[in-house]
């Protein structure tokens, strides 16, 4: 059990540009979990998966940011046309089964800085 | 809609010194409950969840935290605070029915004096 692992772990881009970041869960876990989390503040949740269906994208922040988990491991986030407003931590969580009777892990998550 | 607040921004105790980070909740019912560690560069680490039951929960690391509700409250303690406790604290409610979607609190930074 190697824990969530996220990618990259920093990411710096110009405003306007596309970024995408990559979550691989812990093997086994069905459940995989997109949080954001700016300066001060708690973790805000994005979208969750049940292996590759996507079964909660309502709190996505715009249309510019979409999710996915093609094969129903590793997860991708990636939002487009970035905006300075972007710039927070970005985090991975995964669950073996629903949460919160199962309990979330959390990855060390993706810092982006948008100039 | 459920919300949570911290009203501590940051907290200062020295070694040893007890500890209690506040967390008020609110939210309709009964809700789930849970209080997050987050070191630096570190993922959030659950330390405890209350669900039901027993309004004093143990959790991890020697610290507890109890559901008062009357209060709207889930405070976490611990008796005797050690420098590796120096973190950011988090607490959180979910709701009780439908689709888990959590929401944190702003967090609790820990400070710990030699």
């Amino acid at each position: 059990d190697t824990g969530v692992s996220q990618n990259p772990r920093h990411k710096i881009t110009k405003r306007g540009q596309n970024v995408t970041f990559r979550c691989d869960p812990i093997s086994e876990h069905n459940r995989l979990y997109w949080y954001r989390q700016t300066l001060g503040q708690g973790p805000e949740f994005l979208t969750y998966f049940q292996n590759e269906a996507q079964l909660e994208k309502s709190r996505l922040l715009s249309d510019r940011f979409s999710a996915e988990r093609p094969k129903g491991s590793f997860s991708t986030l990636e939002i487009q046309r970035t905006e300075q407003g972007d710039s927070a931590m970005y985090l991975c969580a995964s669950s073996l089964g629903p949460a919160p009777y199962n309990e979330q892990f959390f990855g060390p998550g993706t810092r982006l800085t948008v100039l | 809609a459920q919300s949570v607040t911290q009203p501590d921004i940051h907290i200062t105790v020295s070694e040893g010194a007890s500890l209690e980070l506040r967390c008020n909740y609110s939210y309709g019912a009964t809700p789930y409950l849970f209080w997050y560690v987050q070191s630096p560069g570190q993922g959030l680490q659950l330390l405890l969840k209350y669900f039901s039951g027993d309004t004093l929960v143990q959790g991890i690391k020697g610290f507890e935290a109890e559901f008062k509700r009357s209060q709207s409250s889930f405070n976490l303690r611990k008796p005797s605070v050690h420098w590796s406790d120096a973190a950011e604290y988090f607490c959180a409610v979910g709701a009780s029915g439908g689709s888990y979607i959590p929401t944190f609190g702003r967090g609790t930074s820990l400070i710990v004096h030699p």
